[in-house]
């Protein structure tokens, strides 16, 4: 079985100030994706990244910045310069590409507050 | 593009009905995924479905079942609803190449309450 664990549950820091979000997940299989999910308020999931298993190639985009590091089985996100409208619930996901894996498993989310 | 439509986005029912929620992919998307999310279970996955076809499945009763149209639009239904079926439903969408994992897009969910 797979799994997904986001230790920190809630963040709260101040505009501007930088913020990690830490997940690290298990699995036995070789082939994987990593992704990333934003849920804000309005409750509607958002794509944010996708990542496999054989790009351990640090990505950035704009203010967000993953950094996956196969070794440690974790794949951090990074927001710079935090805005208010960063508020929302943050959830890693892992997916296998083929047999019983092959659906999404989410952590339990991490709630981030960013306060103006 | 429009995005992923599911309808209704609330429904209240009682203990012992049945539901029905439906989810409108992307256009052009042949993969439907639903999931469960609750404060307590987080966001569980429930089935997938591809070309009318279920391709993986969840750990739920059998109470939770689903089917997806020729148009790749989906359904999902609930019998015998109980209190703890209470939940947001979300369903998503993606293209599915059958070569890698595509990310899924999803809908803005049902909320459903049971009472």
């Amino acid at each position: 079985a797979q799994k997904v664990t986001q230790a920190q549950t809630e963040i709260s820091v101040v505009e501007k100030e930088d913020v990690t979000l830490d997940c690290v997940y298990e699995t036995r299989d070789t082939t994987y994706y990593l992704f990333w999910y934003k849920q804000p308020p309005s409750g509607e999931l958002v794509f944010l990244i996708r990542r496999n298993s054989f790009d351990e190639q640090n990505e950035i985009s704009g203010r967000y910045s993953w950094n996956f590091q196969k070794s440690t089985s974790s794949f951090n996100f990074t927001i710079t310069a935090s805005q208010v409208v960063d508020s929302a619930v943050y959830f890693c996901a892992l997916r296998s590409v083929t047999g019983a894996n092959s659906k999404l498993t989410f952590g339990k989310g991490i709630t981030l507050s960013v306060r103006p | 593009k429009a995005g992923v439509t599911q309808t209704p986005r609330y429904l209240i029912k009682t203990r012992g009905q049945q539901v029905t929620l439906s989810c409108s992919p992307i256009s052009g998307h042949r993969s439907v995924s639903w999931y469960q999310q609750t404060p307590g279970q987080g966001l569980q996955f429930l089935f997938e479905y591809f070309s009318e076809t279920q391709r993986n499945k969840g750990n739920f009763p059998g109470r939770f079942s689903g089917r997806q149209f020729s148009n790749s639009r989906s359904e999902m239904n609930v019998s015998t609803l109980e209190l703890g079926d209470s939940a947001l439903y979300l369903c998503a969408s993606s293209y599915f190449s059958g070569i890698y994992v595509d990310e899924q897009y999803f809908g803005p969910g049902t909320r459903l309450t049971v009472t």
